[in-house]
């Protein structure tokens, strides 16, 4: 079935530095979601990358999804003690399943030191 | 945004009980709902995808008479955990979507089951 890996399994950085996440899909996918969980908290989303090569910023974060829509990517730019969390990439389910079903990576979890 | 309400946030239960949690769709209509668990630092494991009036589909290694799905009307489902036990202790956490171009999931605050 498919598989989404996501890497690093953990990231700590120093407040300030930059983050960055990397999924990858064994199929190709229609589009691609992101996450966040916060420590204790529920997972919320972020964004969704649907075209090839797609690029979108929200503030200090920046996600690509790859020319094959195979891949995707998400950096943080400066990162800031209220980034800590878990960041999750999502994919649809294969033709056919329900709506709204997802494959979910390992996550990201990120600690940023003040 | 669209609000989840999942209840109860934490229970603590015997072993041999069983666990009813409830899942409510506020302010839109969900004809399906979906059920993960996760444990921690862990990813998000489906578990069933509900659908309302019918029988909820269960994904592989799931045992459905376990993990009772009950989606009665368009703005709630339950999830009951049958003679739990310690192994059945997680965080189990509700999702639903409320349809159009974008997928994107809505998630319940979650309930921690701690089975002693």
């Amino acid at each position: 079935g498919q598989q989404v890996m996501q890497i690093p399994q953990y990231q700590h950085v120093q407040e300030g530095e930059d983050f960055t996440t990397y999924c990858n899909s064994s199929t190709t996918l229609s589009n691609i979601q992101w996450y966040k969980q916060r420590p204790g908290g529920h997972p919320v989303f972020l964004i969704q990358l649907v075209k090839s090569g797609e690029v979108k910023k929200q503030k200090r974060l920046t996600f690509q999804f790859g020319e094959a829509k195979k891949n995707s990517s998400l950096h943080i730019t400066a990162t800031q003690t209220t980034d800590v969390g878990t960041y999750f990439c999502a994919g649809p389910g294969t033709a056919g399943t329900s709506y709204g079903k997802l494959t979910f990576g390992q996550g990201t979890i990120l600690t940023v030191h003040p | 945004g669209a609000v989840v309400s999942q209840h109860p946030s934490w229970v603590i239960c015997k072993s041999g009980t069983s666990v009813k949690i409830e899942c409510r769709s506020l302010d839109f209509q969900a004809t399906t709902m979906f059920w993960y668990r996760q444990f921690p630092k862990q990813s998000l494991m489906l578990m069933a995808t509900s659908n309302e009036g019918s029988k909820a589909t269960y994904e592989q290694g799931v045992e459905k008479d376990k993990f009772l799905i009950n989606h009665a009307s368009l703005t709630l489902s339950t999830l009951t955990v049958t003679s739990a036990h310690p192994e059945d202790s997680s965080f189990y956490i509700c999702s639903a979507s409320i349809g159009g171009l974008i997928e994107k999931l809505f998630f319940g605050s979650g309930t921690q089951l701690s089975v002693l």
